[in-house]
């Protein structure tokens, strides 16, 4: 069975802090390993994506995210939160014939 | 710009009312995609329509529907809405169904069971 989890609910974190949301994954294979925001009454906007090749993905809106195959995770990172980082995070990965969303992950940016 | 266009933002019916959710694209993707998200919850996939093919997924309630007249268009007709059918209902697309596919998203409706 194939299986995202996001451990964290709810973080918050300083304007100017650096952030990271934690992602792991069950599945048999490799996946493809999306992370998606989603912004107070919009959808859910692609900030990047894994396949294969260089483990650290570069974003938008100065995102990265690092896969770890021995730990199954994909964490996001951002050195530097602004205020309109606000929102809500969903990792997701494509496995056999879906993509799976986790639960989310809801940011609160603080002056 | 090109986009993923959902109608009405804020949808209330009736509980056992039909109701119908409309979504419209610019993109020209072949698939479109229904999920239902709920409070705190994970985007669930209802179903979704390769080109004119439909796919449902093994755990969606007979209750929900879904129709494509053409490549722009999809729609989600709930037959008997009930208490626990509110939700946030999101479509999306993509070029292809591959699930190494990215999603394209619109704003979603919110429907509120009366």
């Amino acid at each position: 069975a194939q299986s995202v989890t996001q451990p964290d609910i709810h973080i918050t974190v300083s304007e100017g802090a650096s952030l990271e949301l934690r992602c792991n994954y069950s599945y048999g294979a490799t996946p493809y390993l999306f992370w998606y925001v989603q912004s107070p009454g919009q959808g859910l906007q692609l900030l990047l994506k894994y396949f294969s090749g260089d483990t650290l993905v570069q974003g938008i809106k100065g995102f990265e995210a690092e896969f770890k195959r021995s730990q199954s995770s994909f964490n996001l990172r951002k050195p530097s939160v602004h205020w309109s980082d606000a929102a809500e995070y969903f990792c997701a990965f494509g496995g056999y014939q879906k993509v799976t969303f986790g639960t989310g992950t809801k940011l609160q940016v603080i002056p | 710009d090109a986009m993923v266009i959902q109608n009405p933002r804020y949808q209330v019916t009736q509980f056992g009312k039909p109701v119908t959710l409309s979504c419209s694209q610019t993109l020209n993707h072949n698939v479109m995609y229904w999920y239902q998200q709920k409070s705190s919850q994970a985007p669930k996939l209802l179903f979704h329509y390769y080109d004119k093919d439909f796919n449902n997924e093994a755990d969606t309630p007979d209750n929900f529907q879904s129709r494509r007249p053409n490549t722009s268009f999809c729609f989600l007709d709930i037959r008997s809405p009930g208490l626990g059918d509110a939700a946030m209902y999101l479509c999306a697309t993509s070029r292809q169904t591959g699930t190494n596919e990215k999603l394209f998203f619109g704003s979603g409706t919110q429907l509120s069971v009366l």
